[in-house]
């Protein structure tokens, strides 16, 4: 059915090490892709996005990749800090109707800081 | 510079009674969008409104409805309440158009349906 998953529910990284976090699309027709943040007790926030004709984009301290073959999204945060605590959401425009406006979620995956 | 403003933040009700959850948002978008998020569920789209004026069902839109009442407002209603409707109920927005994926979120409304 339509969905955005995740390979992990929870990772654990050490501080200063890079973190990974890896999506699953399983809708071929999206052509935009988002990385959302989610602290505790509130609502998320937007990280980064990339749209279908790149396979990289780069933001502070965090990148992108989108491998479209495979139909994989991943999330690369360098040096991770405690701030980076949350949990992290991709999502997808279009969904199976392919409406730009309908942006639908994954599942998740808990980021977790070991000191 | 409010944002996304969400009451209330938190609701009790009994099966079988209704409610409304409002949303306003002052950023001049276009789109707006109701989701729900329960534990290890991730968020899921219920109703969105790309403009002022029209509205579309998500992913999980059965139990609800939506009132885009202008550009500003993007009202959630639940006519007869049940258990299964327990969860945080997130309102966003987007200035909307081709892709634009960037979503400011309210903070919530936790809403208990014994």
């Amino acid at each position: 059915g339509e969905s955005v998953g995740l390979h992990l529910p929870t990772l654990s990284v050490q501080e200063g090490d890079n973190s990974i976090i890896n999506c699953a699309y399983s809708n071929s027709a999206s052509d935009y892709f988002i990385w959302y943040k989610q602290e505790s007790g509130k609502g998320p926030q937007f990280i980064i996005d990339i749209r279908s004709n790149m396979d990289k984009r780069q933001g502070q301290r965090v990148t992108v990749l989108l491998n479209k073959t495979v139909k994989h999204l991943s999330l690369q945060i360098a040096a991770t800090q405690p701030g980076d605590s949350a949990v992290y959401f991709c999502a997808e425009n279009g969904g199976y109707d392919n409406r730009d406006d309908k942006i639908i979620f994954g599942k998740g995956t808990r980021l977790h800081i070991l000191p | 510079n409010a944002g996304v403003t969400q009451t209330p933040k938190f609701q009790v009700l009994k099966t079988g009674q209704s409610m409304t959850l409002q949303c306003a948002q002052d950023m001049n978008h276009n789109s707006m969008y109701w989701y729900r998020q329960d534990p290890g569920m991730g968020l899921r789209l219920i109703y969105y409104s790309a403009s002022e004026g029209t509205t579309d069902k998500g992913e999980v839109p059965n139990g609800y409805n939506v009132s885009r009442l202008n550009k500003r407002e993007f009202s959630l209603r639940l006519e007869s309440a049940a258990p299964s409707q327990t969860s945080v109920y997130f309102c966003a927005s987007s200035s909307g158009g081709s892709g634009t994926g960037e979503l400011f979120f309210g903070e919530g409304s936790r809403l208990t349906v014994l």
